[in-house]
């Protein structure tokens, strides 16, 4: 079993709501993240979790907040956003981060839109 | 210069065609090359992994990688419309950089 569930797969949050992103996997990974991916663009890496710690911030504004309680899940936590913000958050798992060449297995994605 | 380049398309073929989807890549530290097919709305699925110079067959896919020249490439073989999707290659590297580098992505549509 190679999955990677999201929920929910659609959210529309105002600029001054918080919501949070949820991320499951049960295939035993231990490193997660989250990207975010804009119409007709590749995914950006947001963050990486290793082994429940952070290892990967890429500059992502702190309106942006991860948080993984375990090794299984990971939250996005959103505040304050903009309309630029509206895209695709798609969360995916390697077997080890630090091994660098695991394969990657994505969820689904939730579609955000912020009005 | 990006890293990778990647074919934009949009691409249309025909049923039945032999479909090729390219890349190059400019950093030879690059050791791991997959492809992922990703349908509107949803998230890329893993088709092809492959970390060796020559081919790797599965069902209608060969993913081929050329070390030397920088360039790796996706045959769909027998396409069908169900093949319709944007197809990303991505690229990591033996180095500290351990995160996934991205093509732009190639827009397929197989026509009946």
């Amino acid at each position: 079993d190679t999955e990677v569930t999201q929920t929910p797969k659609h959210l529309v949050m105002g600029m001054t709501n918080k919501k949070s992103l949820k991320c499951e996997q049960h295939m035993g990974h231990r490193a997660m993240y989250w990207y975010k991916q804009k119409a007709k663009k590749p995914p950006e890496l947001m963050f990486v979790y290793s082994y429940e710690k952070l290892s990967i911030n890429e500059s992502v504004p702190s309106r942006f907040s991860p948080e993984c309680p375990n090794s299984s899940l990971l939250n996005l936590h959103l505040h304050a956003l903009q309309p630029e913000d509206s895209a695709l958050y798609l969360c995916a798992s390697s077997q080890d981060w630090d091994r660098g060449t695991d394969t990657q297995y994505f969820g689904p994605g939730t579609r955000l839109t912020v009005l | 210069q990006k890293e990778v380049e990647q074919d934009p398309g949009p691409l249309s073929v025909p049923e039945g065609a032999i479909v090729s989807l390219n890349c190059t890549y400019s950093n030879s530290a690059f050791q791991y090359f997959m492809w992922y097919r990703q349908y509107s709305r949803k998230g890329p699925e893993l088709l092809m992994y492959t970390y060796s110079s020559g081919n790797k067959e599965d069902g209608r896919f060969t993913a081929q990688v050329d070390k030397s020249s920088k360039y790796i490439s996706l045959f769909i073989r027998d396409s069908q419309p169900s093949d319709s999707a944007t197809y990303l290659c991505a690229m990591v590297s033996s180095g500290s950089a351990r995160q996934l580098t991205f093509g732009s992505g190639t827009q397929l549509t197989v026509l009946p």
